[in-house]
């Protein structure tokens, strides 16, 4: 079981909006950056967002991310089928000198 | 643009031990901070170690399930990060990522493509 906890799956239609969550203890997200990636079935992760709400070049203003006491949230708005993927956020934990990630979250745009 | 091309997967023994390889191109491998990341089948992600740079000390972690089985090193004049992976057991089946960047700051930037490693007798 992960130190992150992520709901195991989220739906919604195409155009709407969707939220993930990811939530921990105060003492792992404290003031530490969170980092989502997506990840399509069969493909290599992908760098969605960095320091908790920064997004690298390329990836579209529709994917947003948002921290706030021990938890944080990644949002998605417009969704597309393309979209279809699972989420997964990740922390350094300083504690424990590692790298954790959440459960991951399967998105299906209905 | 930035590559990274993992090889090495294969099929071993319980016990046994392989050695993972990550080639980077693309970008200064010499100043990046390399992480090794593995998917389970059906699994979500799970963080292998990261060794920096060593510009920033070579510091190597692991996650506490491979500390004492894997090491990571790094060949800066062959742009390529190693997995030595030993005692090796069947829940070390995975698919292998190396990935770039330090994930308490910039996230993981790039990923390699993977390559799957079977545990089995």
């Amino acid at each position: 079981q992960s130190v992150l906890t992520q709901p195991p799956s989220v739906s919604a239609a195409p155009g709407q909006k969707v939220t993930i969550s990811c939530s921990a203890s105060s003492s792992k997200i404290g003031n530490n950056y969170i980092s989502w990636y997506q990840q399509v079935p069969g493909t290599a992760p992908k760098l969605l967002i960095y320091e908790n709400n920064r997004r690298p070049s390329g990836i579209p203003d529709r994917f947003s991310g948002s921290k706030s006491g021990t938890s944080a949230t990644l949002g998605i708005t417009g969704l597309q089928t393309g979209d279809e993927a699972d989420y997964s956020c990740v922390i350094w934990d300083s504690s424990l000198s590692a790298v954790l990630f959440g459960g991951g979250t399967k998105l299906t745009v209905l | 643009e930035v590559q990274l091309v993992e090889s090495g997967g294969g099929l071993v023994k319980p016990g046994g031990s392989l050695r993972l390889s990550c080639a980077g191109s693309g970008f200064t491998f010499s100043n990046a901070w390399m992480n090794w990341v593995r998917q389970a089948p059906g699994k979500g992600l799970e963080w292998v170690g990261r060794i920096k740079s060593k510009v920033n000390g070579g510091t190597i972690d692991y996650a506490a399930p491979v500390k004492g089985r894997f090491s990571i090193s790094r060949d800066d004049s062959r742009n390529t990060v190693y997995l030595q992976m030993s005692n090796l057991k069947s829940e070390d089946i995975a698919v292998y990522y190396c990935a770039t960047g330090d994930a308490a700051s910039v996230g993981l930037d790039y990923w390699g493509q993977g390559t799957l490693v079977t545990v089995s007798s």
